[in-house]
C-alpha cells in the first residue's frame, strides 16, 4: 500500500492568514515528499520537498512539515496571497523514480 | 530551464479513432512519464520510461501504449479511443542524477482529450 491521502478536497482561507493544506500516508520507508501546484488548464509546477529524515523543510513563504509518528505531512503558506489559489498535490516517492500523488486539494484564497 | 512541451493543448476524437498524444522535454532527462488527471481521482500513472525503448506499467495502462524511439521524444498511443478515456493528460521527464536529489519532475501544460 503505497497510498498518500488529501482526505480535504477544498479550503477557503482570507487573504494574508495562513494556508496548511494536509496530506496522511501509510507503509513508511525511506522517502521522499513533495507538493506540486497546479493552475487550471497547466501542468503541476513543484513547490517544495521534504526527505523523510527530516521534520522540516521551508522556502520563503512555503513550509513542510512531517510527523513521522502520526504518518502526516502538511504545507504551510504564510501569509496567503491571492496568486496561491490552485490546486495542492501532494506525492510521495520510493525512491524508484516514480512518484504517487494525492487526489489533491483546491486552495482558494479570499481578497 | 527545463521544458516539456506536449502536441496539443485540445484534442477531440471520436469513439474508436486511434489517438497519438507526444511529448518532448529539451533536458537530456532519462525519465519521462504519462499520466491522466481526473476530478477527484488526482494524477494517475499511465506509463513510465526509463531509457530509449525502455518502457513500465503505470497504475492505469490499460487501453494504451508508449513509444520511446528518441530519448527526448515520448508518446502516449491509444489504440482505440473509448468515451472513458476523455481527460487531461499530463507528461513529466526527471533526471535521476539531479542534485539536490529531490525525485522532482517537470510537468508539460497538459492536453485535454475529449472523446465522442
Amino acid at each position: 500500500d503505497q497510498q498518500v491521502k488529501q482526505n480535504s478536497p477544498s479550503l477557503s482561507v482570507q487573504e494574508g492568514r495562513i494556508s496548511i493544506l494536509n496530506c496522511d500516508y501509510t507503509n513508511s520507508m525511506f522517502d521522499y515528499f513533495l507538493w506540486y501546484k497546479k493552475y487550471p488548464a497547466e501542468g503541476p509546477t513543484f513547490l517544495i520537498s521534504i526527505s523523510s529524515i527530516k521534520d522540516k523543510n521551508e522556502d520563503g513563504r512555503f513550509t513542510v512539515f512531517l510527523n513521522k509518528s502520526a504518518k502526516h505531512l502538511s504545507l504551510h503558506i504564510v501569509p496567503s496571497q491571492p496568486g496561491d489559489s490552485a490546486v495542492y498535490f501532494c506525492a510521495r516517492n520510493f525512491g524508484n523514480e516514480k512518484l504517487t500523488f494525492g487526489t489533491g486539494t483546491r486552495l482558494t484564497i479570499i481578497p | 530551464d527545463v521544458k516539456v512541451t506536449q502536441s496539443s493543448r485540445y484534442l477531440v476524437k471520436r469513439t474508436g479513432e486511434k489517438v497519438f498524444l507526444e511529448c518532448v522535454q529539451d533536458m537530456d532527462h532519462e525519465n519521462m512519464f504519462w499520466y491522466r488527471q481526473d476530478p477527484g481521482l488526482g494524477l494517475r500513472l499511465i506509463y513510465f520510461s526509463y531509457d530509449v525503448k525502455m518502457k513500465e506499467k503505470g497504475d492505469i495502462p490499460e487501453g494504451y501504449s508508449v513509444s520511446r524511439e528518441k530519448k527526448e521524444r515520448f508518446s502516449l498511443i491509444l489504440e482505440s479511443a473509448s468515451t472513458n478515456q476523455t481527460s487531461m493528460y499530463l507528461c513529466a521527464s526527471s533526471s535521476p542524477h539531479s542534485l539536490p536529489l529531490s525525485y522532482e519532475q517537470y510537468f508539460g501544460p497538459g492536453t485535454r482529450l475529449t472523446v465522442t
